[in-house]
């Protein structure tokens, strides 16, 4: 157990829709990220937040939004939903955000868009 | 910016194999270097890091050790079980840069 916890763990909804994945960091952690994996493109970084701040964006498309709330707790929102986001999408936290730390990953949230 | 190049797989091995895979990198700065692992339909569990130029990781009889001169940082197992089969993800992270992940190798050990 890594001590990030993310739900839902599954999640199947339609194309069109909105969903939004949730994500509590390991105690102590100021700094959460977001992950997607899907089969062709591999491990992507989606978005970084330290302390409530957004730090950094990778390839998060506009559809996408995320937060990171006063309790560190994060969300990712998911909208205009369509066939290729189906993917595992993964949070994690670290500390501090820098180099020499260690990442934790949650255990995912398998989103199916149908 | 920075990258993570892993060999392809599938690696397949016999049980007791010795084991190698290759990851190399390209990052400004002075990168800490990892290797998470993904057992089946289970999320990246951290196997080992490094820090710094020489600095060897180790977990779980997996070693890997960070090497400046060759921009390397191979994972190696002396013995594999079948329970090793999994995809083992090469990662770095330099400054406040988020993970730059490799595209993954996936182990399979036969009995």
């Amino acid at each position: 157990d890594s001590g990030v916890t993310q739900t839902p763990k599954h999640l199947i909804t339609a194309t069109g829709q909105r969903v939004t994945l949730r994500c509590s960091p390991r105690s102590g952690d100021l700094s959460v990220y977001w992950y997607q994996q899907s089969l062709d493109q591999g491990l992507q970084f989606l978005i970084q937040y330290y302390n409530g701040e957004e730090r950094a964006k990778g390839n998060i498309l506009e559809r996408f939004s995320a937060q990171q709330f006063p309790d560190l707790h994060s969300e990712l929102n998911l909208s205009s939903l369509e066939l290729g986001d189906s993917a595992l999408y993964f949070c994690a936290s670290s500390v501090e955000g820098v180099a020499g730390n260690t990442i934790y990953f949650g255990e995912g949230s398998w989103l199916t868009v149908v | 910016g920075d990258s993570v190049t892993q060999m392809e797989g599938p690696v397949t091995l016999s049980e007791e194999a010795f084991l190698t895979i290759n990851c190399t990198y390209t990052a400004t700065g002075y990168p800490s270097l990892f290797w998470y692992v993904q057992y089946p339909g289970e999320g990246l569990q951290l196997l080992l890091k490094a820090t710094k130029a020489d600095d060897k990781g180790s977990n779980k009889g997996f070693e890997a050790t960070y090497r400046k001169e060759t921009t390397s940082f191979h994972l190696e197992k002396g013995s594999v079980q079948v329970s090793d089969s999994a995809v083992y993800f090469c990662a770095l992270m330099a400054g406040r840069r988020a993970l730059t992940f490799g595209s993954g190798t996936r182990l399979q050990v036969q009995p």
